[in-house]
């Protein structure tokens, strides 16, 4: 079956501007999760959404955002960049129902560069 | 709040020797515990995970990890390393009573050298 498909792979922003990032989970998975990875900070936990819901969120400004709509795919937007967003955002796919914990299947991420 | 430490930035093991990773965590509750692996330019990939029963769990590529509850670890093994084990590995850990979000402890880098 298909995996989880981050879009696009890469993207150069300019300060100021935002940026809207693509996730579609493998099918029949309803909830999204999404970290930022960089080199000083590692994975850092965003917000998960479960069906259309956001379940969780971490410890990001609210310039960070983002939804689920109903066939599970997920966006995330920042608005206002800042050179220090420049990252790896990657986006985690699982079932999401207690009875069935599952390690989550990530996408392949989308590199943000802020300039 | 729940944390996971990797005490190690880097490991380095002679190929076809043993290898392994350590993890300890902080968690409220009973823990699900999760390793996961990442090459280079690519996503994370899941090898394997504790949520109850025997503590010594065995996942994907020989890899296996033991839960030690007295001592919160949950360390990454390998009997017999191989050059294509060089990667980042990352201890993840969710609190298991409740819809808890999944934190990721800072990540080992193994060098695998042959």
């Amino acid at each position: 079956k298909a995996g989880v498909t981050q879009t696009p792979r890469y993207l150069i922003k300019t300060r100021g501007q935002q940026v809207t990032l693509s996730c579609s989970p493998i099918s029949g998975h309803r909830s999204v999760s999404w970290y930022q990875q960089t080199p000083g900070q590692g994975l850092q936990f965003l917000f998960e959404y479960f069906s259309e819901t956001q379940r969780n969120k971490g410890n990001f400004p609210g310039r960070f955002s983002g939804r689920q709509f109903s066939n599970s795919r997920s966006e995330m937007n920042v608005s206002t960049l800042e050179l220090g967003d420049s990252a790896l955002y990657l986006c985690a796919s699982s079932p999401g129902q207690s009875i069935y914990i599952s390690g989550y299947t990530f996408g392949s991420g989308t590199r943000l560069t802020v300039v | 709040a729940q944390s996971v430490a990797q005490p190690e930035d880097q490991v380095n093991v002679a190929e076809g020797n043993p290898l392994t990773v350590k993890c300890t965590y902080s968690v409220s509750g009973n823990p699900y515990l999760f390793w996961y692996v990442q090459y280079p330019n690519r996503g994370l990939q899941f090898l394997l995970k504790y949520i109850t029963g025997d503590n010594l769990v065995k996942g994907s590529y020989g890899f296996e990890a033991e839960f030690n509850k007295s001592q919160t670890s949950f360390h990454l093994k390998k009997p017999s390393a191989l050059v294509s084990d060089s990667a980042l590995y990352f201890c993840a850990v969710r609190a298991g009573t409740s819809y808890d979000k999944v934190i990721f402890g800072p990540g080992t880098s193994l060098s695998v050298i042959p």
